[in-house]
């Protein structure tokens, strides 16, 4: 069936150094590839989104890239601040349909003062 | 706009009681859904409604069921809890016609059962 595979599941950084999370999908026809940011007791936030007609989108310190072929997208952050401490998960999603997501195990994110 | 509301945030049962989840939106959208969160396995899809009227099954659908009470509810029942349905639970919607809008999380309802 359909699968998101995430990877590190865990993952510390110096403050100010860079922060890189990925994630590779199953499902050839997922063209709608999310990022959400869960700080801890909260509830998931979409930090970042990118579609499958775009190689890579930047948000600030935040930047996703997608590879089609390979079936994966990864989340770049940064210059990492300790506020960027949380679970990161990835999802993939076809569009036809039910827009239902697949989401990725998670990260937990931790970055070192 | 309050968002996606869920009700209760918390709630102990014991084994074999029944509960209903409530979820609410006020952004007019038209797909909602119900999550479960458990350590180390990310977010798991329990129930869908893409639109008013109709409820599909996700991953981990048995001991739960769902209504969409109209455009702006859907709750969802435990009919006789157990210890392995402790979790948190999140509700999320999304327009549903554009197929690239992401969808948008309520705050949790955190269950637990003895």
């Amino acid at each position: 069936g359909e699968n998101v595979e995430q990877h590190p599941s865990t993952l510390s950084v110096q403050e100010g150094d860079s922060a890189v999370i990925k994630c590779t999908y199953s499902d050839s026809a997922s063209n709608y590839f999310p990022w959400y940011k869960q700080e801890l007791g909260k509830r998931p936030q979409l930090i970042i989104d990118i579609r499958s007609n775009v190689g890579e989108k930047k948000d600030q310190r935040i930047a996703v890239t997608l590879n089609k072929t390979a079936k994966h997208f990864s989340l770049h952050i940064t210059e990492t601040q300790p506020e960027d401490s949380a679970v990161y998960f990835c999802a993939a999603s076809n569009t036809s349909g039910t827009y239902k997501y697949i989401f990725g195990t998670g990260t937990r994110l931790k970055v070192l003062a | 706009n309050a968002g996606v509301t869920q009700t209760p945030k918390f709630q102990v049962l014991k084994t074999g009681q029944s509960m209903t989840l409530q979820c609410a939106q006020d952004m007019n959208h038209n797909s909602m859904y119900w999550y479960r969160q458990d350590p180390g396995m990310g977010l798991r899809l329990i129930y869908y409604s893409a639109s008013e009227g109709t409820t599909d099954k996700g991953e981990v659908p048995n001991g739960y069921n769902v209504s969409r009470l109209n455009k702006r509810e859907f709750s969802l029942r435990l009919e006789s809890a157990a210890p392995s349905q402790t979790s948190v639970y999140f509700c999320a919607s999304r327009r549903g016609q554009d197929p690239h809008q992401p969808q948008h999380f309520g705050d949790g309802t955190r269950l637990s059962i003895l």
